[in-house]
């Protein structure tokens, strides 16, 4: 079985911009979370998708948006950056909202510049 | 106040020795709990899930104390591969399927 990959592993984005991280859930997973990780600090949950609907949100601006796709696989959007979201992004693939299902991706590092 | 607290460390510890961290929450009414593990610039993987009534998995052992809000970790005879850090994981009861992070606790295992 195919665990999550998320690509790239590694961007550099100009602050003003606009950035598409992509996601490839584990197969047989339904569900994918995105997170934020700045450097220091835990995961901060920014969306959850389950099949194909956004499930919850956390405390992020509109300028973070969403897709999940009919094959389970997800993309984060973020528009017009900021040196702030400089930081790991994370994503979570499980069955339904099992908890203790999780499997992450190595996740990709954005550097806002 | 954060609503999961860790403290942060490093806690330098030599091989061999036992090392335990706590993990206060601030919701009286979470239900699952987890400890992750991340290596440097890696992802988090699942450790342990915390139960009730305690779990133990080898050298690693959970407890959840409800009355006082904290769970803990203890590592015994640790490994020079036990670096890392321990983030203590809560969910969030508003919505069920989301998961509270601390900032993680840093643990260098010295030889």
């Amino acid at each position: 079985e195919t665990g999550v990959t998320q690509s790239p592993t590694h961007l550099i984005k100009t602050r003003g911009q606009q950035v598409t991280l992509r996601c490839s859930s584990q197969s047989g997973h339904n569900t994918v979370s995105w997170y934020q990780q700045a450097l220091g600090q835990g995961p901060q949950f920014i969306f959850q998708y389950y099949r194909e609907e956004e499930n919850g949100r956390g405390n992020f601006p509109p300028r973070f948006s969403g897709l999940q796709f009919p094959n389970y696989s997800s993309e984060l959007n973020v528009n017009a950056l900021e040196l702030d979201d400089s930081a790991l992004y994370l994503c979570a693939s499980s069955l339904s909202q099992e908890l203790d299902g999780y499997t992450f991706g190595s996740g990709t590092r954005l550097t806002v510049v | 106040r954060k609503e999961v607290e860790q403290d942060p460390g490093p806690f330098n510890v030599p091989e061999g020795a036992t090392v335990a961290f706590n993990c206060t929450y601030s919701n009286s009414a979470s239900q699952s709990f987890f400890w992750y593990r991340q290596d440097c610039r890696k992802e988090p993987k699942l450790l342990m899930s915390v139960y009730s009534s305690g779990n133990e998995d080898g050298r690693f052992t959970a407890q959840l104390n409800r009355a006082s809000q904290y769970i803990s970790l203890l590592i015994r005879d640790s490994k020079l591969s036990d670096s890392a850090t321990y983030l203590c994981v809560v969910n969030d009861m508003d919505s069920n399927y989301q998961l509270i992070w601390g900032a993680g606790t840093k643990l260098i295992i010295k030889p």
